[in-house]
């Protein structure tokens, strides 16, 4: 079954402590993307990537890192610095950018 | 700066009933557009793309239309069933970087039976 796996469903972040969300997908595409998704509104974009070993940042870049080192995944890191994580967040892939996108279930971080 | 707004906010229908919903977009300069639907506490799911030099996509009940020089796109259900019941989004993607889009907040659809 091809798709996307994002883990974990539920995350719980502490004051101060970084964090570390996965995304894989093994529809063997190029471009992959990060997404935040706040209570009654739509998606913004935080990082994307068109290929291995680079990235670009969205709307919404600030505390947050990306790595791309292999093709079927893409973490993000919430880190201390993002002052207001709490949200839905949500990885997409292409094919190519500008294709079709395709979403993971979605991981939502909440802060104790 | 792109906007991508989605009227109504909610939508309220009885079973059966065709309906349309909106989408508009402030800069016709865009790749393509893409309807999603959402169901709660889950990913999106696509339902159709409509690349810039197109002016509608259709799939089974479900038809969208595109007018670039008038920044609007519409989403037609035909003959809706309790289970069209979900948020449904619209986005944009940039004509410079493809791989930019720009959602709407979305239009929650309630089909009654």
């Amino acid at each position: 079954d091809g798709g996307i796996t994002q883990s974990p469903k539920y995350l719980f972040r502490k004051e101060g402590q970084n964090v570390t969300l996965s995304c894989e997908q093994n529809l063997n595409h190029d471009a992959m993307y990060w997404y935040r998704q706040d209570p009654g509104q739509g998606l913004r974009l935080i990082y994307y990537s068109q290929i291995v070993n680079d990235f670009q940042k969205g709307d919404i870049a600030e505390g947050y890192s990306v790595s791309r080192e292999k093709k079927e995944s893409f973490p993000l890191t919430v880190t201390s610095a993002q002052k207001n994580p709490t949200a839905f967040y949500l990885c997409a892939s292409t094919l190519e950018a500008g294709g079709t996108q395709y979403f993971g279930p979605g991981t939502r971080l909440l802060v104790l | 700066k792109q906007e991508v707004t989605q009227i109504p906010a909610a939508l309220s229908v009885p079973e059966g009933e065709n309906l349309v919903l909106n989408c508009s977009f402030t800069d016709s300069a865009i790749y393509n557009l893409q309807w999603f639907r959402q169901d709660p506490g889950k990913g999106l799911t696509s339902l159709l793309l409509i690349q810039s030099s197109q002016r509608e996509q259709t799939s089974g009940r479900l038809n969208a239309s595109l007018d670039k020089s008038s920044g609007r796109s519409t989403l037609y259900i035909a003959a809706s069933q309790p289970g069209d019941s979900a948020t449904y989004l619209c986005a944009v993607s940039d004509n410079t970087n493809a791989g930019k889009s720009t959602f709407g907040d979305g239009t929650t659809l309630t089909v009654k039976p």
